[in-house]
């Protein structure tokens, strides 16, 4: 079974500075997809950024982006200029490529933005 | 604005008390899904539907059921509430199956069991 692990419970930043959250993940799969997603306190969760296992571009969306080691099994968010609006959970999750089940997360790091 | 639409956001039941949750979506996309996220944990999926097609993931418990009438509208049902069950229910859904695809959340609703 797939399992995603994401190590800090908690990160802390300053306003403007930048942050990386960490992520690792094991899998026996070669195809599969790799996601950010982003929920604010008593909002939906939204997705930030998300990763092909098969390309080896990191993805990026504006300040947001990844830094994605297959080998070490390993993907994790930069996020630049941090922003007040950037405060929430952030979940690293997995999906197979073949597209046979939802999405396994990780149990979150929850990202306060120190004004 | 195209959305997933959860009610209740907050719904308290009785021990063994059935309660139904609903979800519904006007992205029409053909695969929707329920998560159950406890506190501090990571949500993990129960169920989904691709189109009518029902998915049950291995260790939903049988005290949780879904339906799903139209392409519109997914329920979860839980029979027998426990105090186990209390948790923030997330439904979300995706265009077309997983993978690649972005999934598109609900706000959840939080149940409490007394």
């Amino acid at each position: 079974a797939q399992t995603v692990t994401q190590s800090q419970p908690e990160m802390s930043v300053q306003e403007a500075e930048t942050v990386t959250l960490s992520c690792t993940y094991d899998t026996s799969e070669s195809d599969y997809y790799l996601f950010w997603y982003k929920q604010p306190p008593s909002r939906q969760m939204i997705l930030v950024i998300r990763q092909e296992a098969y390309k080896q571009q990191n993805a990026t969306e504006n300040r947001f982006s990844v830094n994605f080691q297959k080998a070490a099994k390993s993907f994790s968010l930069k996020i630049s200029d941090s922003q007040l609006g950037d405060a929430a959970m952030y979940f690293c999750a997995y999906s197979e490529g073949g597209g046979a089940d939802g999405l396994t997360f990780g149990k979150g790091t929850h990202l306060i933005i120190q004004p | 604005d195209a959305m997933v639409i959860q009610n209740p956001r907050y719904q308290v039941t009785q021990f063994g008390k059935p309660v139904t949750l609903s979800c519904s979506q006007t992205l029409n996309h053909n695969v929707m899904y329920w998560y159950q996220q406890k506190s501090s944990q990571a949500p993990k999926l129960l169920f989904h539907y691709y189109d009518k097609d029902f998915n049950n993931e291995a260790d939903t418990p049988d005290n949780f059921q879904s339906r799903r009438p139209n392409t519109s509208f997914c329920f979860l049902d839980i029979r027998s509430p426990g105090l186990g069950d209390a948790a923030m229910y997330l439904c979300a859904t995706s265009r077309d199956r997983p993978g690649y695809n972005e999934q598109f959340f609900g706000p959840g609703t939080r149940l409490t069991v007394l």
